[in-house]
């Protein structure tokens, strides 16, 4: 049974154009994160939700902005997609903030040409 | 900032053996230590995770050991299986409104016939 459910599983974008990836989660979890992940490492956190409250992770770009219109669905969007920006995007959710399991969705490998 | 540094970064063992994989943390405030298994292509899976209150865990052929004097903690796989082959990561975080888990830089886990 699907938990966190991430659409599509492929986006092609071209350089410049904005792009939605889109999350959905079934568990009821209060927290949503983004993460962006290139080959070979460990996830970046983007920006996570806990509950409505935004929390933005320092060092993101402000190409990349986020919407929660309600607890199941989370939205990643790029304003400008770069090359740079390529990568697997993954959403997660947690019960709460810190100590708590992370359940990935099973993530929207962007390409951009 | 919490830092996680993770060891090794490759790994290859014989079908059969032992593998372990270390982690060491810089915040002595984490409490909570999950260890993420990734396949190829796939979404990174909790297989296992530690709380500060406990100094080993096990659970069938996976064990993790922590020591918080050290700040370190440990991943041991025993009886390897070719399905054991994946990225490995160790994470670190604590409980509080405004924390998150910081993954270490990974692990690649190759199983040899």
């Amino acid at each position: 049974d699907a938990m966190v459910i991430q659409n599509p599983r492929y986006q092609v974008t071209q350089f410049g154009k904005p792009v939605t990836l889109s999350c959905s989660q079934t568990l009821n979890h209060n927290v949503m994160y983004w993460y962006q992940q290139k080959s070979s490492q460990a996830p970046k956190l983007l920006f996570h939700y806990y509950d409505k409250d935004f929390n933005n992770e320092a060092d993101t770009p402000d190409n990349f902005q986020s919407r929660r219109p309600n607890t199941s669905f989370c939205f990643l969007d790029i304003r400008s997609p770069g090359l740079g920006d390529a990568a697997m995007y993954l959403c997660a959710t947690s019960r709460g903030p810190g100590g708590s399991e992370q359940y990935f969705g099973p993530g929207t490998r962007l390409t951009v040409t | 900032g919490e830092n996680v540094e993770q060891h090794p970064s490759t790994l290859s063992v014989q079908e059969g053996d032992s593998a372990v994989i270390k982690c060491t943390y810089s915040d002595s405030a984490s409490n909570y230590f999950p260890w993420y298994k990734q396949e190829l292509g796939k979404r990174p899976q909790l297989i296992i995770d530690i709380r500060s209150n406990v100094g080993e865990k096990k659970d069938q052929r996976i064990a993790v050991t922590l020591n918080k004097t050290a700040k370190h903690f440990s991943l041991h796989i025993t009886e390897t299986q070719p399905e054991d082959s994946a990225v490995y990561f160790c994470a670190a975080s604590k409980h509080s409104s405004a924390s998150k888990i910081i993954f270490g830089s990974g692990t690649r886990l190759s199983i040899r016939p």
